[in-house]
């Protein structure tokens, strides 16, 4: 069974704060993702990584960073964070078929993340 | 934007009931993909159609994609409470998926 996990389901931190977001997967997949979840509008994806050392910006990469020094890991970092980035984050990992389309992607338990 | 679309956003309906939600885009895709989230969980992978599909069935789930109007729906025939959830469509265009806002289906005991 292919898991993805999360570092924390709930995180409350201050405005200005450095935070990291932790996402381990177990099935050495190609590809990761993260995203966040708001009300109303769907997933919105804010990086992803086809590869150890690889990003790629999604749509709304403002306020975020990303790294990817291992195949399992990928760490989502909000610089200094701000009260409109709480938020729920959901991370994802697949694999990619040849020619390129996406195969299902595999979610963790996402992070609800506050920000005071 | 490729973004899939849901439509209703939300369904109310009796056990046993089918239910049906569709996904509209607008752009090419390689594939279409649709998504199940309980109450503030990640989300699960229901099925997946290729573009090149028409029609794909899985236990009490049946997907159906017509790529010359844009569209798909899902279709979960006898519903459970169990299946009281949101769900998502993605739409894959080649360099990401794009999911739609989703429809929240309840079922009613």
């Amino acid at each position: 069974d292919v898991k993805v996990t999360q570092s924390s389901r709930y995180l409350v931190k201050r405005t200005g704060e450095k935070v990291f977001l932790e996402c381990v997967q177990d099935m050495d997949h190609e590809n990761m993702f993260w995203y966040r979840q708001d009300p109303g509008l769907g997933l919105r994806l804010i990086y992803f990584s086809y590869d150890v050392k690889m990003k790629e910006k999604g749509d709304i990469p403002e306020g975020y960073s990303v790294s990817r020094e291992k195949k399992e890991r990928f760490s989502l970092i909000l610089e200094s964070a701000s009260t409109n980035q709480t938020s729920m984050y959901l991370c994802a990992s697949s694999t990619r078929q040849r020619g390129g389309s996406y195969n299902e992607q595999f979610f963790g338990p996402g992070t609800r993340l506050t920000v005071l | 934007s490729q973004q899939g679309e849901e439509d209703p956003q939300a369904l109310s309906i009796q056990e046993g009931e089918n239910a049906t939600m569709n996904c509209s885009y607008k752009t090419s895709i390689n594939n279409l993909q649709w998504y199940r989230q309980n109450s503030g969980r990640g989300l699960v992978h229901l099925i997946l159609i290729r573009s090149n599909e028409r029609e794909k069935h899985s236990g009490r789930l049946r997907v159906t994609l017509d790529t010359s109007k844009k569209s798909s729906s899902l279709l979960i025939t006898a519903s459970r409470a169990a299946d009281t959830a949101s769900y998502f469509c993605a739409t894959d265009g080649g360099n990401k998926l794009v999911f739609g806002a989703g429809t929240i289906l309840r079922v009613k005991s």
